[in-house]
């Protein structure tokens, strides 16, 4: 079956870095990619998805790339601000099936 | 604020008991996914409602089951409960039943058995 994994499970930064929070998959099947934040005790927020039509999508101060030749999506937050400490999720969607969720990348920002 | 509301916020309750769990879906929204959450754990997918009918069913165990009711709130009924099944559970909606589209999360209840 399907299945997502994160490269690191913590990642550390300064504020005013950017980030780069990273998600494999397995699945070539996969056609549409989200990402969510997950604050502390509140459920997922919708920040940023991509299908696999796209290489790049931009938000703001978020970038999603996708790189279906690898399997690799990665998460980029620009000018990182103790705000955005949280838990990232990259999920995966395909016809089909339900999303499938990765276990997350705590990220930790530092002043 | 997401749009997606859920009752309660927390729970406490003893083993072998049985408890429900509600959703209201963002408006407009026809689905309703339930999600469990243990700690140290991604999450799980459960099951999927569209439009009152059962569209999807994932690691839902036989003791769990859910409902979706005409004016499209979702409750999730969880018996004979165990240590295990502590944990936090969310309710997502979207705005069809197409696999491939954004959910949108509730803010969870988080359920502890005793």
């Amino acid at each position: 079956g399907e299945s997502v994994g994160l490269h690191l499970p913590t990642l550390s930064v300064q504020e005013g870095d950017n980030s780069i929070i990273n998600c494999a998959y397995s699945n070539s099947a996969s056609d549409y990619f989200i990402w969510y934040k997950q604050e502390s005790g509140k459920g997922p927020q919708f920040i940023i998805d991509i299908r696999s039509n796209m290489d790049k999508r931009q938000g703001q101060r978020v970038t999603v790339l996708l790189n279906k030749t690898v399997k690799h999506l990665s998460l980029q937050i620009a000018a990182t601000q103790p705000g955005d400490s949280a838990v990232y999720f990259c999920a995966l969607g395909e016809a089909g099936t339900a999303l499938i969720f990765g276990k997350g990348t705590t990220l930790s920002v530092s002043s | 604020d997401s749009g997606v509301t859920q009752t309660p916020k927390h729970l406490i309750t003893a083993t072998g008991q049985r408890v429900t769990l509600r959703c209201s879906p963002r408006s407009g929204d026809l689905s309703v996914y339930w999600y469990q959450q243990s700690l140290d754990q991604g999450l799980q997918f459960l099951i999927q409602y569209y439009n009152g009918e059962e569209r999807a069913k994932g690691n839902i165990l036989e003791r769990f089951s859910a409902q979706q009711f005409p004016d499209l709130h979702s409750e999730l009924n969880l018996s004979s409960l165990e240590l295990g099944d502590s944990a936090l559970y969310f309710c997502a909606s979207s705005v069809g039943d197409r696999d491939s589209e954004t959910q949108y999360f509730g803010p969870g209840t988080r359920l502890l058995v005793l």
